[in-house]
């Protein structure tokens, strides 16, 4: 199995410019979650989604952040426009056999807002 | 507040000593499940183990080993003999039923392993 895929792994942007990153779960993973992680926050869950529904967004910072999931084995979680305080890692995680499961997290997209 | 509790912020401790990382929880749910992740320096999560809140045997996994006790919701991981790969940031979580099984993360750990 692949794994999570994540892309692009690093983004340099400049403030204002919309940032897409994308997530692959692991097929046959029901759930997705994202993840950002920074020094002074730890890693904070933005958003998750069941079956493609989101299920919980009550992370997702302002309304600059969307994400959507239209279909099992694809994500999208995009920035617009792009503050230099969203510089952080996004991780994509899903869970193995339904939310009880153990995480498998991506590697992660690095991205720094300038 | 606070589902999960790691008050040790960075330990540093000299190769081959043992080390253990305090992990606790908060939780209604008499159906939870924890778990460990370390964070090496390249970054990723690495999945170390995950625990039923209806399973309290302690659990050993070659020089790593996690005591779980409901009865002070803690879930401490212990490396013995500690080595200088094991420097990594370590990661407690709490996943409940009842929120929809949402994993909430501790802040983390970060281990030095000294040579």
């Amino acid at each position: 199995d692949a794994g999570v895929i994540q892309s692009p792994r690093h983004e340099v942007t400049e403030m204002g410019q919309e940032v897409t990153l994308r997530c692959k779960p692991i097929s046959g993973h029901n759930s997705l979650f994202w993840y950002r992680q920074t020094m002074m926050r730890g890693l904070e869950l933005l958003i998750y989604f069941n079956n493609n529904v989101p299920i919980d967004d009550s992370g997702m910072p302002e309304d600059r952040f969307s994400a959507k999931m239209p279909n099992a084995s694809f994500s999208t979680l995009k920035i617009q426009p792009s503050e230099p305080r969203d510089s952080a890692v996004y991780f994509c995680a899903s869970p193995r056999g339904g939310n009880t499961g153990e995480l498998f997290f991506g590697e992660g997209s690095r991205l720094t807002v300038l | 507040a606070q589902k999960v509790t790691q008050a040790q912020t960075e330990i540093s401790v000299v190769e081959k000593e043992d080390v253990t990382l305090d992990c606790v929880y908060e939780t209604r749910d008499t159906t939870y499940y924890l778990f460990w992740y370390k964070q090496p320096p390249s970054g990723e999560l690495v999945f170390l183990i995950r625990r039923n809140s209806f399973d309290e045997q302690n659990e050993i996994s070659g020089r790593y080993s996690w005591n779980f006790q409901k009865s002070t919701s803690s879930f401490n991981f212990t490396i013995t003999a500690s080595q200088v790969v094991d420097s990594a940031v370590y990661f407690c979580a709490l996943s409940e039923a009842h929120t929809g099984n949402q994993f909430y993360f501790g802040t983390g750990t970060s281990l030095t392993v000294i040579p």
